[in-house]
């Protein structure tokens, strides 16, 4: 069974503070990995589509980094801004298509 | 901006009772994806669909689940007879290409409560 894990789960942060967080995937069978930013009764935003080891994407202040030979990747958030506050979801495709969701972390931020 | 649509945007049914959820997903994707999230798990997959047939399948998506293609634009998720397990957020997604830059844009969800 394929399995995507995230930490932490929710994350409390002040205004300018700079977060990452984690998502492990399998290392076998790789094809992509997808972050998402999910804000409630919102379409998942996406943020990155990674696919090489190493890659390093950058959106504004997030930008993320990939090990596919270990499996995990890093969400950096630089300066946290309220309008942050969201869950973020990472996602494993795998040779078919779909994708295999991690459980996501809610990220608030506090002005 | 194109955008991925489904309406309606909560449906409440009661069990035994027939739903169909309705997606227009961004109009030159070519492939089509509906996921589901129950209250506090993980988001799962349930179905892709690619040239009017199903492409791949979760253990989910089993009888009493059906897509349909059924003009150029809507595309539909059917569910024969509710269960209460079925209460979830339903969600529609779109792609030009499953290939490995294949970025995939959701919908907003259609909130599924079964009593």
């Amino acid at each position: 069974i394929l399995n995507v894990e995230q930490s932490p789960q929710s994350l409390h942060v002040q205004e300018g503070d700079s977060t990452n967080f984690t998502c492990s995937f399998p290392s076998s069978n790789f094809y992509a990995l997808h972050w998402y930013r999910w804000e409630t009764a919102k379409s998942p935003e996406a943020l990155f589509v990674m696919t090489l080891n190493g890659d390093e994407k950058k959106k504004g202040r997030i930008s993320a980094t990939l090990n596919t030979k270990e499996g995990y990747s890093y969400l950096y958030i630089k300066g946290s801004q309220p309008e942050d506050s969201a869950t973020y979801l990472c996602a494993f495709r795998g040779s078919q298509g779909n994708l295999i969701f991690g459980k996501g972390t809610k990220l608030s931020v506090k002005p | 901006e194109p955008e991925v649509t489904q309406t309606p945007s909560h449906q409440v049914t009661q069990m035994g009772q027939e739903v169909i959820l309705r997606c227009v997903p961004i109009s030159n994707h070519l492939y089509f994806y509906w996921y589901r999230q129950i209250l506090g798990q993980k988001v799962e997959f349930l179905v892709s669909f690619y040239n009017n047939e199903i492409s791949e399948k979760s253990e989910i998506f089993d009888d009493q689940f059906s897509v349909e293609r059924p003009d150029g634009s809507n595309f539909t998720l059917k569910i024969r007879s509710t269960k209460l397990e079925d209460s979830a957020m339903y969600f529609c997604a779109s792609s030009e290409a499953p290939g490995q830059g294949g970025e995939q844009y959701f919908g907003p969800g259609t909130r599924l409560t079964v009593t």
